[in-house]
């Protein structure tokens, strides 16, 4: 599987758009990218994933460069609730059973 | 509702003593996985089952040990020999050949040696 790059933390004020990315310029053809918030001491909860279109959920924007080898997490208007370490994984759709999970972003939300 | 159950949230142990911890989902996925997060890491993948009676070797498999019997159960036994077990360990599972490949996690067990 291939492995992903993120910035250990970054700020968003209240309200406000986080942009979260995450470098992944050895993905294979066949693995998607997702990505995974854990909120402290609990387990991680799934957000979004995407193949090579933009994706759009009620959590979550994911926007993924032409070449695949980027990617960024919008969520359109942070809350303090959305403290939390943000991982951005890749994995095939079948198969994937050794998805490695780096140390992700912590973001803080700050009011 | 759906979703996996670990048992239990909180574990003391003394030095020397195997512990059991609990994964139980209904998901009727085919495939599961125990994972070990320390203080500010990302997780590491201890060991895989994709169907039952069968499991794998995960990155960190040393010092664990896991069982599956049952589609809907697949316990980790974190022995003497796991040097420095304290920590917080996560269960997943997943469909394995499912459209969506997400893996759902349970809440956590987090563990400490005394």
């Amino acid at each position: 599987d291939a492995k992903t790059t993120q910035p250990p933390s970054m700020d968003c004020a209240e309200g406000r758009a986080a942009n979260l990315p995450c470098n992944h310029s050895t993905i294979s053809g066949n693995e998607y990218v997702y990505w995974y918030r854990q909120i402290h001491s609990q387990g991680p909860q799934y957000i979004i994933h995407g193949l090579k279109n933009n994706e759009t959920n009620e959590m979550a924007s994911l926007i993924i460069t032409e070449d695949r080898k980027s990617s960024t997490l919008i969520l359109p208007h942070a809350t303090l609730r959305d403290t939390a370490v943000y991982y951005c994984i890749v994995r095939p759709n079948t198969g994937g059973f050794k998805t490695i999970f780096g140390a992700g972003t912590r973001l803080f939300v700050k009011a | 509702d759906g979703g996996i159950t670990q048992s239990p949230k909180y574990l003391f142990r003394k030095e020397g003593q195997n512990v059991t911890l609990s994964c139980e989902q209904n998901l009727n996925h085919d495939a599961m996985y125990w994972y070990r997060q320390d203080p500010g890491q990302g997780l590491r993948l201890i060991y895989y089952s994709q169907i039952v009676n069968d499991f794998q070797k995960g990155d960190i498999a040393e010092g664990y040990s896991v069982s599956r019997e049952k589609k809907e159960s697949f316990p980790l036994t974190v022995t003497s020999a796991q040097k420095n077990p304290t920590a917080f360990y996560l269960c997943a599972s997943t469909s394995g050949t499912g459209l969506t490949g997400e893996l759902f996690f349970g809440e956590g067990s987090r563990l400490t040696v005394l």
